[in-house]
């Protein structure tokens, strides 16, 4: 069975880092790519980045470019994301996916708030 | 970067209607498009990739469609679990894009 476990988030003050963890099992994590999904309060889904399967290449939305890295382990079948330099408009549920051009299955999601 | 509108915005429907769900590109996606479920408090779930394949354990009565531009999610005689918000993305290139979601209510 396919788990994602999406954990790191918090609350945290604007201008402030954090960084969020995906622990993978149940399928072969080294296949496949993987990606960082959020959801701000009330809103749409905002793809924010995504990592190939070998960690060589990785990808951003314009809205965090700069202050997030993505990184991966396949070792230990762990993805992150390293976020600095957060903002208000950060604040949403940050979700880890599988997949590369279509997102087949999604971790429950970890909170992350900015806010002073 | 590829803007998706999606349409309607919100729907509302009875059990055993069809309920169409359109989805425009701004630009070719291929067949790099996919649509999404989410009900409330749950993450997403896919129920179609490569514009018309079915993910393993959705019912057949969800099917996708289209070329170019323009994507289409039916759902048939719609069940009383479907009701949930639907998004669009596409896959062709980076940036991912979502549609805005469409949120199919209780008529």
């Amino acid at each position: 069975e396919v788990q994602l476990l999406d954990s790191g988030g918090g609350l945290v003050q604007p201008g402030g880092s954090l960084r969020l963890s995906c622990s993978a099992s149940g399928f072969t994590f080294s296949d496949y790519g993987m990606n960082w999904v959020r959801q701000a309060p009330g809103k749409g889904l905002e793809w924010v980045s995504t990592i190939t399967l070998d960690g060589r290449n990785t990808y951003y939305a314009d809205s965090v470019k700069g202050r997030f890295t993505i990184s991966r382990d396949n070792s230990e079948n762990t993805m992150y994301l390293e976020m600095n330099s957060l903002r208000a408009e950060d604040t949403a549920v940050y979700h880890c996916v599988k997949g590369y051009t279509s997102f087949d299955f999604w971790g429950q999601g970890t909170m992350v708030t900015v806010s002073s | 970067d590829i803007q998706m509108t999606q349409s309607p915005s919100s729907v509302s429907a009875s059990v055993g209607d069809t309920v169409i769900i359109t989805c425009r590109a701004s630009q070719a996606t291929g067949s790099w498009f996919a649509w999404y479920q989410q009900k409330p408090e749950k993450a997403p779930k896919v129920l179609i990739y490569l514009t018309s394949s079915l993910q393993s354990g959705v019912p057949s009565r969800f099917s996708g469609s289209g070329s170019g531009t323009e994507f289409t999610l039916t759902i048939s005689s719609l069940q009383p679990e479907d009701f949930a918000t639907y998004y669009c993305q596409q896959g062709n290139s980076f940036p991912r894009t979502f549609g805005q979601g469409t949120k199919v209510e209780v008529k």
